[in-house]
């Protein structure tokens, strides 16, 4: 099955500065790669997407880069808030029929220290 | 216009007892996800279902967890027997179709075993 790995696993930045968080994954069938933020105790919530016929996409202050040949992808935020603060999960899919499931990364902690 | 609902949102359960765990999808959504995250680790796929069909159960330990999604009513994870190591946060999602790659979760219910 499908192996998402993402570091760092914490990360801390200054307000202002960029925060990027790198995943990689192991099925080149995966074809759908969101982005979720999960705040202490709620549901995580999506934040940006990328689909495998697109190599990067942007929305404000995040953006998501795809390279599918090595298999990895990383999600940009500038102009870090405190409010960005949360836990950040990558996750992979192959998309469709019974791939339709998520296989997550292992998180990273976002600190903006403002 | 509802998101995925979960109820309860808090479980407590001593060792040995049932846990049921309920999931609405959202309006208009017919196929449901399942994910286990355990205190400080990532969201873990546990079951795909669609209306009366489960399609794919990969993730789901082969003893005491089980899943339905009637044709009326919400989706139910069951874990009978219940141990501590199943003291975790289950977060359901859904999607519109199972082409539908976007997925909303609930908020979750965190299972507390004791």
């Amino acid at each position: 099955g499908e192996n998402v790995e993402q570091h760092p696993s914490t990360l801390s930045v200054q307000e202002g500065d960029s925060a990027v968080i790198k995943c990689t994954y192991s099925d080149s069938a995966s074809n759908y790669f969101p982005w979720y933020k999960q705040e202490l105790g709620k549901r995580p919530q999506l934040i940006i997407d990328i689909r495998s016929n697109v190599g990067e996409k942007k929305d404000q202050r995040i953006a998501v880069t795809l390279n599918k040949t090595a298999k990895h992808f990383s999600l940009h935020i500038t102009e870090t808030q405190p409010e960005d603060s949360a836990v950040y999960f990558c996750a992979a899919s192959l998309g469709g029929g019974a791939g339709n499931q998520f296989y997550f990364g292992t998180g990273t902690s976002l600190t903006v220290i403002p | 216009n509802a998101g995925v609902m979960q109820n309860p949102r808090h479980l407590v359960r001593r060792r040995g007892q049932e846990a049921r765990l309920r999931c609405s999808p959202m309006k208009g959504h017919s196929h449901v996800y399942w994910y286990r995250q355990l205190p400080e680790e990532g969201l873990k796929f546990m079951v795909y279902l669609q209306k009366e069909n489960i399609i794919d159960e990969s993730g789901m330990p082969k003893e005491r967890f089980s899943a339905e999604f009637p044709k009326e009513g919400p989706s139910i994870l069951r874990i009978q027997q219940v141990v501590r190591g199943d003291s975790a946060a289950y977060f359901c999602a859904s999607s519109r179709t199972g082409a539908d790659n976007e997925q909303f979760f609930g908020p979750g219910t965190r299972l507390t075993v004791l």
